[in-house]
């Protein structure tokens, strides 16, 4: 049983790039979650999918930012063009309906320049 | 609105010694309360839960914790502490399944250091 895993794993970008970010959850968790950690800090929630349904965004979560999760399997987190303020970890984390156990990827650290 | 409070930035054991990190919660109904833990520039792995049942959770790793109700505590205690358990720890609510929302509310952490 693999865990979830994320690409890519480091991401250097200059101010005003767009980027993406992929995350492929454990095989048959249909919850996929996004969280954004910041040094010194604990993760915090960006956005929620069951399936390909998209139910809950932070507003933390702002128009430069889009998640999708077309076929219920991987998804992507996009920045548009990024702002220093957007240098963090992402952390992707699925789950299974019931336990609503959520496991957490290694994180993509991303750096704006 | 849910919240939770990790007391201690930083603690230093030494190895062998016990250890206790508290967690303090804020949450209007039953949480769901989770300890995970990450190494430098890792992921979070998963320590323990608490749903429901028995207050005293057992882990991973020789870790166990406490759920205090009457209190809003879910400390995460260890009997021995080894030298490889130097990490962040984090404490976690989530919402009961009584709601709809699905996010962990993280504490901001706490850093352990071993020392020989």
């Amino acid at each position: 049983d693999t865990g979830v895993s994320q690409n890519p794993r480091h991401k250097i970008t200059k101010r005003g790039q767009n980027v993406t970010f992929r995350c492929d959850p454990i095989s048959e968790h249909n919850r996929l979650y996004w969280y954004r950690q910041t040094l010194g800090q604990g993760p915090e929630f960006l956005t929620y999918f069951q399936n390909e349904a998209q139910l809950e965004k932070s507003r933390l979560l702002s128009d430069r930012f889009s998640a999708e999760r077309p076929k219920g399997s991987f998804s992507t987190l996009e920045i548009q063009r990024t702002e220093q303020g957007d240098s963090a970890m992402y952390l992707c984390a699925s789950s299974l309906e019931v336990p609503d156990t959520q496991y957490f990827g290694p994180g993509t650290r991303l750096t704006v320049l | 609105a849910q919240s939770v409070t990790q007391p201690d930035i930083h603690i230093t054991v030494s190895e062998g010694a016990s250890l206790e990190l508290r967690c303090n919660y804020s949450y209007g109904a039953t949480p769901y309360l989770f300890w995970y833990v990450q190494s430098p520039g890792q992921g979070l792995q998963l320590l323990l839960k608490y749903f429901s049942g028995d207050t005293l959770v057992q882990g991973i790793k020789g870790f166990e914790a406490e759920f205090k109700r009457s209190q809003s505590s879910f400390n995460l205690r260890k009997p021995s502490v080894h030298w490889s358990d130097a990490a962040e720890y984090f404490c976690a609510v989530g919402a009961s399944r009584d709601t709809g929302r699905r996010a962990l509310t993280f504490g901001s952490g706490t850093r352990l250091q071993v020392q020989p």
